[in-house]
């Protein structure tokens, strides 16, 4: 029953460093997602992917890329980390069929010094 | 673009008492889907409940069920019998219809459920 795993859980950068947080599923979903949640916020779409070797931007895409070469795995690298990058990163994967609801990882605190 | 909005930031309940958390949302599509999750202070993100734009009757699950006016464009959550474990942050969020779309989400509501 793991679902979605996210690693690490907690992680800290110094500015100007590069890092990938892990994502991996065991349901078989084709769809997967990176969100990020600042303080006292809701979650904000980084990037997503309906199949492998398939991904498209979402809301908040600046500062990250994302790969998938396979159907359980879902990385999204940061390239030269900034403090606004500060925050909980979760990924989440889903059915195709869009009244399936989303199934998320645990999240990726993450913090920029 | 869609958008949701939950204008009650904070909200506080006796326990065993009922409450309900409010959520708007501005689409022009006519079919879709919405969802609450609960968010306790373990991060986890946890389903609620969900409703089909399509389906009239409100969705319930045990202690929890909707209010949703299509018309209106809201899709309030109503908490039954309140316990000290329904104390977490809830969002609510709106998916299209399209295979594929993503979620959005609201601010939240975070939900404090006082003895």
């Amino acid at each position: 029953n793991a679902g979605v795993t996210q690693t690490p859980k907690f992680r800290i950068l110094k500015i100007g460093q590069s890092m990938t947080l892990q994502c991996t599923q065991d349901m078989n979903h084709n769809y997967m997602y990176w969100y990020r949640q600042d303080p006292g916020m809701g979650l904000k779409l980084i990037y997503y992917s309906v199949g492998a070797g398939i991904t498209d931007k979402g809301e908040v895409p600046n500062g990250y890329n994302v790969s998938r070469s396979t159907t359980e795995d879902f990385p999204l690298r940061l390239e030269l980390a900034a403090p606004s990058q500060t925050s909980v990163y979760f990924c989440a994967s889903s059915q195709t069929v869009p009244n399936q609801p989303q199934h998320f990882g645990d999240g990726t605190r993450l913090s920029i010094l | 673009a869609q958008t949701v909005t939950q204008s009650q930031p904070e909200m506080s309940v006796q326990e065993a008492e009922t409450v309900t958390l409010s959520c708007t949302y501005d689409t022009s599509e006519n079919n879709y889907y919405l969802f609450w999750y609960k968010q306790p202070p373990s991060r986890q993100m946890i389903l609620v409940i969900r409703q089909e734009a399509y389906k009239q009757q409100n969705a319930t699950e045990n202690r929890f069920s909707v209010n949703f006016q299509k018309a209106a464009k809201s899709f309030s959550l109503k908490i039954s019998d309140s316990q000290l474990g329904d104390t977490a942050m809830y969002f609510c969020a709106f998916r299209r219809e399209t295979s594929g779309s993503r979620l959005t989400f609201g601010e939240g509501t975070q939900l404090t459920v006082n003895p």
